[in-house]
């Protein structure tokens, strides 16, 4: 079975200091993870995806398989980045579906 | 082409009365699934469909859920004799062939009274 864990619900921190939401995850097969946000009164959107390796307003994140986790990360946090956080797993194989986790705040203070 | 679309926004309905929820996605698009999400969770699959053929249901899909996408366009979602318990954000995302980046639509809110 496929699950997602994100172990915490909020995130308070201040502007400037460094982010870290944490993503473990449950797959018996190659797994593709993501992470979506969702900002204020704004639909769910993509952030970003291990398989482009790429950074997303200043996020990365690392697919570590050993670990099984897919942890979020920003050096410096900005007040814009102020909203939920969600990790999912999937598509993966025939299984066309994402398993989400349960999302994170993230609170940027001035 | 502005998104995914969803209507209504917002539903109110008394319990045991049916519902339908329409999603519109994104027109070049050929995949369409349906979530639920409730307070404090992340969205729940429900059911996904392959231009108009319904490919996977989630066991959370009772038999009181159905849902189309007859021209392999929009969808609807309906929920019949609804329980308090069906209360909850109905999300409608869309993508193209099976790639993980699925857009999402505002969704519609359901209270059932």
């Amino acid at each position: 079975a496929q699950r997602v864990t994100q172990p915490e619900k909020l995130l308070s921190v201040f502007k400037g200091a460094p982010v870290e939401l944490k993503c473990n995850y449950s797959y018996s097969g190659s797994p593709e993870l993501f992470w979506y946000v969702q900002y204020s009164r704004q639909r769910l959107q993509l952030l970003l995806r291990h398989i482009s390796r790429e950074s997303i307003k200043g996020f990365t994140a690392d697919l570590n398989k050993g670990e099984t986790s897919f942890h979020l990360k920003k050096p410096f946090a900005q007040e814009e980045d102020s909203a939920m956080y969600y990790c999912a797993l999937g598509p993966t194989g025939a299984n066309s579906k994402l398993t989400f986790g349960k999302g994170i705040t993230l609170s940027v203070r001035p | 082409d502005t998104g995914v679309s969803q209507n209504p926004r917002h539903k109110i309905t008394k319990r045991g009365q049916n519902v339908t929820f329409r999603c519109d996605p994104i027109s070049e698009h050929n995949r369409l699934y349906w979530y639920r999400q409730t307070l404090g969770q992340g969205p729940e699959f429900l059911t996904y469909f392959q231009n108009e053929a319904q490919l996977e249901k989630s066991r959370l899909l009772s038999d009181r859920f159905s849902a189309e996408r007859p021209k392999g366009s929009f969808s609807t979602l309906e929920i019949q004799r609804t329980e308090q318990g069906d209360s909850a954000m109905y999300l409608c995302a869309s993508s193209l062939d099976g790639g993980g980046e699925q857009y999402f639509g505002p969704g519609t809110r359901l209270t059932v009274t």
